[in-house]
C-alpha cells in the first residue's frame, strides 16, 4: 500500500500569508490530487498535482511535485480558506489518504 | 448540479448490520465509477470502497473486506453499502463520492462527494 504523509499537521497562519503544504509518498506515484475539508461540510475537490490549474479553483492555489514529493502552496490566504487540507493518491488501490494539514 | 445525497446511517450494536444508500442526480450516473469514503471522529479521511460504472468490479480497504459489499442499481441511480459485522472502528461519517471519469473510466478520485451520513457502533 501507498502510504501518504502530510507536514506539517498543523499550521498557525494568518489572512495574507503564504503557505506550503507538503504530501510525502511512500513509493513513486504517477500524480496525486488535493482536497480541503471544512468542518461539517462534504470535502471539496482542490485540484491534481498534474495540473497548473483548476476550473472554479482561485489562482492562490498551486500543486505541484513528482516522484514522493508534492506540494499544495496557498498564496495570500484568505479567511475561507482556513480548512484541513488532505491529499490523496489515485495511482493504486488501496486508494489512500495523508493525514491532513490543518491550516488554523 | 451533481447532487448526492445519502441515507440509512444510525446507532447499532457491534456485530449488527446496517445499509447505507446514495441517491444520485444531476449526472449520468452509469457513467461513472461511485465510492464509499468516511472519516472516523477526530481522524482524517479513509477510502472504504470503489465500484465500476457498470457495477462488474469492486475494491475495498482490506479492513472491511469480507465485511462491506459495495452495489450499484443505475436504473435506480443509486448506490449502497452493505455493512455487515460493524465495528467500533467502524464509526464514521461516511460520504458517497463520484469518480470524475467520463464513460466508465476510473480516475480513482473524488470530484463531487454527499453531505454524509453518520454511522455509529457501540454497545
Amino acid at each position: 500500500d501507498i502510504q501518504l504523509t502530510q507536514s506539517p499537521s498543523s499550521v498557525s497562519a494568518s489572512v495574507g500569508d503564504t503557505v506550503t503544504l507538503t504530501c510525502r509518498a511512500s513509493q513513486d506515484i504517477i500524480w496525486l490530487v488535493w482536497y480541503q475539508h471544512k468542518p461539517g461540510r462534504a470535502p471539496n475537490f482542490l485540484m491534481s498535482a498534474a495540473a497548473s490549474s483548476q476550473g472554479g479553483v482561485p489562482s492562490r492555489f498551486a500543486a505541484g511535485g513528482s516522484g514522493t514529493e508534492f506540494f499544495l502552496t496557498i498564496s495570500g490566504l484568505q479567511a475561507e480558506d482556513f480548512a484541513t487540507y488532505y491529499c490523496q493518491q489515485p495511482n493504486w488501490f488501496p486508494l489512500t489518504f495523508g493525514g491532513g494539514t490543518k491550516v488554523e | 448540479e451533481v447532487r448526492l445525497v445519502e441515507s440509512g446511517g444510525g446507532l447499532v450494536q457491534p456485530g449488527e448490520s446496517l445499509r447505507l444508500s446514495c441517491a444520485a442526480s444531476g449526472f449520468t450516473f452509469s457513467d461513472h465509477w461511485m465510492n464509499w469514503v468516511r472519516q472516523t471522529p477526530g481522524k482524517g479521511l479513509e477510502w472504504v470502497a470503489s465500484v465500476k460504472s457498470d457495477g462488474s468490479q469492486t475494491y475495498y480497504v482490506d479492513s472491511v473486506k469480507g465485511r462491506f459489499t459495495i452495489s450499484r442499481d443505475n436504473a435506480k441511480n443509486s448506490l449502497f453499502l452493505q455493512m455487515t459485522s460493524l465495528r467500533g472502528e467502524d464509526t464514521a461519517v461516511y460520504y458517497c463520492a463520484r469518480d470524475p471519469g467520463p464513460g466508465g473510466i476510473g480516475w480513482y478520485y473524488f470530484d463531487s462527494w454527499g453531505q454524509g451520513v453518520l454511522v455509529t457502533v457501540s454497545s
